[in-house]
């Protein structure tokens, strides 16, 4: 069983479209995460919820928007997509408290935006 | 905001050479860790320090974290092809729950 899963893997759309990413995991965990990695590998946290509970919202557009329905689930909804969006998303998990609160990451989702 | 930075961002070695990165956070860290991404792949995490001076080993693997925890490398000793990949720091500094990753060493070993 995959522990962090995300869905689709690769998102190819036009400019202005809208889309949506989900992300589930079946670790048990309370904290979820959605990162940004760009074409040079940096990789920057977008948001994170815990217990359904948005936490951290770093300087993202808003367009970009998280859904939490429940702690094994964060969705990323992005409206008017913009060429500069184009990147790989990853969906992590960690527990607080945990052994090293670890991320565990998904294995991503690449969107291309044309 | 918090920063951390990488050196190299790239290199490429011979197998069976040496290899260090190094990390560096404009602020301190209440603890690093380290992670490894293979090419097309996630991030992995490969380990935890959190103490100031604090040494780890995980075979060919050696993991540091500076008397300031401010700083910390990885070395790997006799790279194996098996070693490619980009490896990354991540901090997380005292009040912030989300860690701040590196800029990541992306790491070539030539057979």
């Amino acid at each position: 069983d995959t522990a962090v899963s995300q869905t689709p893997k690769y998102l190819v759309t036009q400019m202005g479209n809208d889309k949506s990413i989900k992300c589930e995991q079946n670790l048990g965990h309370d904290t979820m995460y959605w990162y940004k990695q760009d074409s040079k590998k940096f990789l920057k946290i977008m948001f994170s919820y815990n217990n359904k509970e948005l936490i951290i919202n770093e300087t993202v557009p808003n367009r970009f928007s998280p859904k939490s329905p429940d702690k094994a689930h964060l969705n990323l909804h992005i409206n008017s997509l913009e060429l500069g969006d184009s990147a790989v998303y990853f969906c992590a998990s960690s527990q607080t408290g945990g052994v090293n609160e670890k991320l565990f990451f998904g294995s991503g989702t690449q969107l291309s935006v044309l | 905001g918090q920063q951390v930075m990488q050196i190299p961002q790239y290199q490429h070695v011979q197998e069976g050479e040496d290899f260090t990165t190094y990390c560096n956070s404009s602020t301190t860290l209440s603890n690093i860790q380290w992670y490894k991404q293979r090419p097309g792949g996630h991030p992995v995490f490969l380990i935890q320090l959190v103490k100031s001076g604090e040494v780890k080993k995980q075979k060919r693997l050696t993991f540091q974290f500076g008397e300031a925890k401010k700083n910390s490398s990885l070395h790997i000793t006799a790279t194996q092809t098996t070693d490619v990949g980009t490896y990354f720091c991540a901090g997380r500094d005292t009040g912030r729950r989300a860690l701040t990753f590196g800029s990541g060493t992306r790491l070539q070993v030539q057979p």
